[in-house]
């Protein structure tokens, strides 16, 4: 069956370190993939899109990598702060129709301590 | 900025009563979609639409329809409330022309259903 796998548990980090999510799926091929950050209460926000083709794709103080052969995305964060708390989602495509048709993930919850 | 705007944050009503939530977005969107999210289950897709009067059904369609009469707005509509339909429900819209575009949430619609 078709699955994507986000550690559900929170992932603690202290101020200043890299956090590193992981984002694993299974029976898809996806075209690209995204990540989105979630605050409690709000809706998710688009942070970073990489496609099958690139290896790793960098915004400011995010990292987003793609192994298509290993089907597993991961999404760093460096320089962590207390204001990157929040729950990240990873987003595959699977709009074979020719529309855009997302699946996300669980999330991870990430907890930046000072 | 894109704006996506939904008609209440929270909502309480009653087994079979007929619930509309609405969605309106300000960016001339082509795409529109519904999703719920629910502990431990992630986002789940609901209805889309790709244009007026279109709509396709997501993964979970059963016990929801969906109308859009105008470009700019995409009501979700539970046609006999039941309880298990006690989640948040997040709209997004998206831009057309590529498939891997960004989509924008709105704040969400937390509804109870007693």
């Amino acid at each position: 069956s078709q699955k994507i796998e986000q550690n559900s548990e929170a992932l603690n980090i202290q101020e200043g370190k890299t956090a590193t999510l992981t984002c694993n799926y299974t029976n898809y091929s996806p075209a690209y993939l995204q990540w989105y950050r979630q605050d409690p209460g709000r809706g998710p926000v688009f942070l970073l899109l990489i496609r099958e083709n690139e290896k790793e794709k960098r915004k400011e103080r995010l990292k987003v990598t793609f192994d298509t052969t290993l089907k597993q995305s991961l999404f760093h964060i460096t320089a962590s702060q207390p204001a990157d708390s929040a729950t990240y989602l990873c987003a595959l495509d699977i709009g074979n129709t020719g529309f855009q048709k997302l699946v996300f993930g669980t999330g991870t919850r990430l907890l930046v301590s000072p | 900025d894109v704006k996506v705007t939904q008609s209440s944050r929270y909502l309480v009503k009653r087994t079979g009563e007929k619930v509309f939530l609405e969605c309106v977005q300000d960016m001339d969107h082509e795409n529109m979609f519904w999703y719920r999210q629910d502990p431990g289950l992630g986002l789940r897709l609901i209805y889309f639409s790709y244009d007026v009067k279109m709509k396709e059904k997501g993964d979970i369609p059963e016990g929801y329809s969906v109308s859009r009469e105008k470009k700019e707005r995409f009501s979700l509509i539970l046609e006999s409330a039941s309880t298990n339909q006690t989640s948040m429900y997040l709209c997004a819209s998206s831009p057309p022309g590529r498939n891997d575009n960004e989509q924008f949430f709105g704040p969400g619609t937390r509804l109870t259903v007693l």
